[in-house]
């Protein structure tokens, strides 16, 4: 089945430092979703993005649809203690079926 | 407004069970999704109801069903548990189908002994 290699895996930051993030896969999306998921919660949704090169941002999270439609990746500036979580992409494949396909996910600890 | 109730928060079963699920969306929203989470797979769709009708279906065993009911509630079974259903199951809701902007609940975390 279609797949999205979310990288890295992991990452460990001091606070205040900036975060990148991005997802790829090897066919074309037409909606790409950042979420982000606390321990024993469900994911929340951070930032949707619809069309190639979009560039939005939410506060500190800053996210782009990639012009090839196969990527995207997910900047958080300046990072606090709250920022820390497993953040997810996912994307549905244009003329697909009607669901979305997620990323395995990207822990982030961040040391105060 | 209230979020996305799934309940039980937590089971525990043995194999060879079967279990349901519940979830209430947002007052208002139609269209529920179901996913399951788990370490190895991450999160994998299971199905989307909109009006009480089965929309989109993943790639699971025909043990896993689900259905819709009038007042958008939804449930969803498992049959014949095994130990590699244990999972988070995680529900999502929005107000069209097909609406990616997903609100999703806090999950029941399924433990199947």
């Amino acid at each position: 089945g279609q797949q999205l290699n979310q990288s890295p895996q992991s990452m460990f930051i001091q606070e205040g430092e900036d975060v990148s993030m991005n997802c790829t896969s090897s066919s074309i999306f037409n909606t790409w979703l950042w979420y982000k998921q606390d321990p024993g919660e469900g994911p929340v949704l951070l930032i949707a993005l619809y069309k190639a090169g979009e560039l939005t941002s939410n506060g500190r999270l800053t996210a782009q649809f990639g012009i090839t439609r196969k990527d995207s990746f997910l900047n958080i500036s300046a990072s606090i203690p709250s920022d820390v979580g497993i953040y997810f992409c996912a994307g549905r494949t244009q003329g697909g079926s009607e669901k979305l396909v997620f990323g395995k996910g990207m822990k982030l600890t961040v040391n105060p | 407004k209230a979020g996305v109730t799934q309940t039980p928060r937590y089971l525990i079963k043995t194999r060879g069970q079967q279990v349901t699920l519940s979830c209430s969306p947002i007052s208002g929203h139609r269209s529920v999704s179901w996913y399951q989470q788990t370490p190895g797979q991450g999160l994998q769709f299971l199905f989307e109801y909109f009006s009480e009708t089965q929309r989109n279906k993943g790639n699971f065993p025909g043990r896993f069903s689900g259905r819709q009911f009038s007042n958008s509630r939804s449930e969803m079974n498992v049959s014949t548990l095994e130990l590699g259903d244990s999972a988070l199951y995680l529900c999502a809701s929005s107000l069209q189908q097909g609406e990616y902007g997903y609100t999703f609940g806090s999950g029941t975390r399924l433990t199947v002994v």
